[in-house]
């Protein structure tokens, strides 16, 4: 098992720009997330997925929209990419979010708003 | 709603030394707590996890954490810091009752320094 991949690693961006971070997971889990994590503020929800077709906002929607056509696919799109997203993103998964499932983490990407 | 504080954002210890990090959550009901370790440019990993089960819980890497409802807290320790725990640790919350009520709230973490 791959695990939780994301692509791309690293990615620059000019103010205005828009571009999707991309998520997959190969463990057939129900749950997936996107979290930001910003210095000193930990990590923050952004958007969740309960199922394929089933999204919800988190606690940093603006600016993020998110689509889950299959179960092993989360992609994260920025619309109109603004400096204040400047951060790490991080994908998870989850069997579930109905029990104390294990979150499997992503190795992150590092996104710069010029 | 529950939530989570970690006292302290930086802790340093010497090798050898006891390693604690604090952790205090808040929530109308007992939740289910988690200890997510994170190492320089890396996602997270699970350290250990409360579910009800026991009120001690064990992890990986020496760690532990006890659950005590009185004091609503759930503090990581290990006996003996080693060099290679030099990370960021996040206390996390959840109900586990799925849709919003079963995401994870995170504590903003705590970097651990440890000297050699």
């Amino acid at each position: 098992n791959a695990g939780v991949t994301q692509t791309p690693k690293f990615q620059v961006l000019k103010t205005g720009q828009s571009m999707t971070l991309q998520c997959a997971q190969d463990m057939n889990h129900e749950y997936m997330s996107w979290y930001r994590q910003d210095p000193g503020m930990g990590l923050r929800l952004i958007h969740y997925s309960v199922g394929a077709g089933i999204t919800d906002q988190g606690e940093v929607p603006n600016g993020y929209n998110v689509s889950r056509s299959t179960t092993e696919d989360f992609p994260l799109r920025l619309l109109s990419a603004a400096p204040s997203q400047t951060s790490v993103y991080f994908c998870a998964s989850s069997y579930s979010n109905r029990a104390p499932d294990t979150q499997y983490f992503g190795p992150g990407t590092r996104l710069t708003v010029l | 709603a529950q939530s989570v504080t970690q006292l302290g954002s930086h802790v340093s210890v010497s090798e050898g030394a006891l390693v604690l990090l604090r952790c205090n959550y808040s929530s109308s009901v007992p939740p289910y707590l988690f200890w997510y370790v994170q190492y320089p440019n890396q996602g997270l990993q699970l350290l250990l996890k409360y579910t009800s089960a026991a009120t001690l819980v064990k992890g990986i890497n020496g760690f532990e954490a006890e659950f005590k409802k009185s004091e609503t807290s759930f503090h990581l320790t290990k006996p003996s810091a080693h060099m290679s725990d030099a990370a960021e640790y996040f206390c996390a919350v959840t109900l586990g009752y799925g849709g919003s009520q079963g995401n994870l709230i995170f504590g903003k973490g705590t970097k651990l320094s440890v000297k050699p």
